[in-house]
């Protein structure tokens, strides 16, 4: 099944503790992207990867770093997460960006406290 | 600054009805448009994609069309049923921004028996 598959999908932490978010596609896609969520703001984009090992900053990239090593994988890693970067984040990925729909994942919640 | 907004905000209908969700956006030179459904806790589902060239895009009961030169786009649903309930965004990806897609703030829809 062509999935987009993220994890963990719930995270309570606390401030100052690396997490890493792992976003899987098994659509052999080469464009990845990964955005959050908020009420009230809506989906913003945080960062975004044409393909492996090319990655550019989406709107809110601030205190976020990604890395695309394989075509699959395109973790998100908040080295010390904040309080303000509680959230809903979403992985998406299409075969080709602008012509093809993008895929989104069920999403992670994460709770930094 | 490009913006996508969507009315209305919320719209409760009774089984059977046929409605009518709109995107409007700021910019007329776009790639593409995206329709999405989210449930509660779920991601995104894609629903519809329109190319800047096309004009509509059906699929089953819906039918959404889009006027790059007045910036609107509508999602018309035939004979709503109970699950059909849910949360309806639109997004657009705007020609020079062709990595992202930007969001409206969605219509969330409640279709009751």
């Amino acid at each position: 099944e062509a999935q987009v598959t993220q994890n963990p999908r719930y995270l309570i932490t606390v401030t100052g503790k690396k997490l890493t978010v792992t976003c899987s596609q098994n659509m052999n896609h080469e464009y990845m992207s990964w955005y959050r969520q908020d009420p009230g703001l809506g989906l913003r984009q945080i960062y975004y990867s044409m393909n492996v090992e090319v990655t550019d900053k989406g709107d809110v990239p601030e205190g976020y770093k990604v890395s695309r090593k394989e075509k699959r994988n395109f973790p998100l890693i908040l080295e010390s997460p904040s309080p303000n970067q509680t959230s809903l984040y979403f992985c998406a990925s299409s075969l080709v960006v602008g012509r093809q729909p993008q895929h989104f994942g069920d999403g992670t919640r994460l709770s930094i406290l | 600054k490009q913006e996508v907004t969507q009315i209305p905000a919320a719209l409760s209908v009774p089984e059977g009805e046929n409605l009518v969700l709109n995107c409007s956006f700021t910019d007329s030179a776009i790639y593409n448009l995206q329709w999405f459904r989210q449930d509660p806790g779920k991601g995104l589902t894609s629903l519809l994609l329109i190319q800047s060239s096309q004009r509509e895009q059906t699929s089953g009961r819906l039918n959404a069309s889009l006027d790059k030169s007045s910036g609107r786009s509508t999602l018309y649903i035939a004979a709503s049923q109970p699950g059909d309930s849910a949360t309806y965004l639109c997004a657009v990806m705007f020609s020079g921004g062709y990595n992202k897609l930007i969001f409206g703030a969605g219509t969330r829809l409640a279709v009751h028996p």
